[in-house]
């Protein structure tokens, strides 16, 4: 149990273009979602919070104007990337944690996906 | 806020060696204490989950403690195999659940 997916796995797109990532919980209801970003040889940083229903909380210097996050449903957040640009290009991974179920003082992990932007 | 530290930032050895990874953090109220794996270019694989009210936990050749007054945690692997290479993160939160502060990794290399 406790399974976190990500999709799609890896993107590549043109500067200028939005992309569109998401992050399922696929066999638990998750109270909170995280998005994490992470550069190469880095670790990971996260980027905002968010709870089904309500606005993402973002980190100081993360831009909520590009980084669009919407929680429309208990198993699924999304993340926009909007107008991508090279420096953008990152590997992206998102957490949940359960609301009941599984263990609910933790986060579960997904795979990540990789962004490169041309 | 936390800030979480990890030493060494690289690690080669060769197989067969018990080594000992370090994780130091800034605020003692930490809730949750937790070591990961990371391959390249892949997520993360959780390994050793400490709680608040633990002081260690073991999983097979690993052994993890948390010394909350020191601001430690240390992962100790047993007898290192080529396939234990990887980065190894800790990340720990300041309550049950809540957002994680990520070290920045110890790249591990075990060579045969």
């Amino acid at each position: 149990g406790a399974v976190v997916s990500q999709h799609p796995s890896w993107v590549i797109c043109k500067s200028g273009t939005s992309v569109k990532i998401e992050c399922r919980s696929l066999d638990f209801q998750a109270t909170t979602m995280f998005w994490y970003r992470q550069f190469p040889k880095q670790s990971l940083m996260l980027m905002a919070t968010s709870n089904e229903g309500s606005k993402a909380t973002y980190e100081q210097g993360v831009e909520k104007d590009k980084f669009l996050i919407n929680h429309a449903s208990l198993t699924l957040s999304t993340l926009t990337v909007t107008s991508a640009h090279p420096e953008d290009s990152s590997f992206y991974i998102c957490s949940a944690t359960a609301r009941q179920g599984v263990r609910t003082d933790t986060q579960y992990f997904g795979p990540g996906t990789r962004l490169t932007v041309l | 806020k936390q800030e979480v530290t990890q030493i060494p930032a690289a690690l080669s050895v060769p197989e067969g060696e018990n080594l000992v990874l370090n994780c130091s953090f800034t605020d003692s109220a930490i809730y949750n204490l937790q070591w990961f794996r990371q391959d390249p270019g892949k997520g993360l694989t959780s390994l050793l989950l400490i709680q608040s009210s633990q002081r260690e936990q073991t999983s097979g050749r690993l052994n993890a403690s948390l010394d909350k007054s020191s601001g430690r945690s240390t992962l100790y692997i047993a007898a290192s195999q080529p396939g234990d290479s990887a980065t190894y993160l800790c990340a720990g939160d300041n309550n049950a659940g809540n957002m994680l502060t990520f070290g920045g990794g110890t790249r591990l290399m075990v060579k045969p």
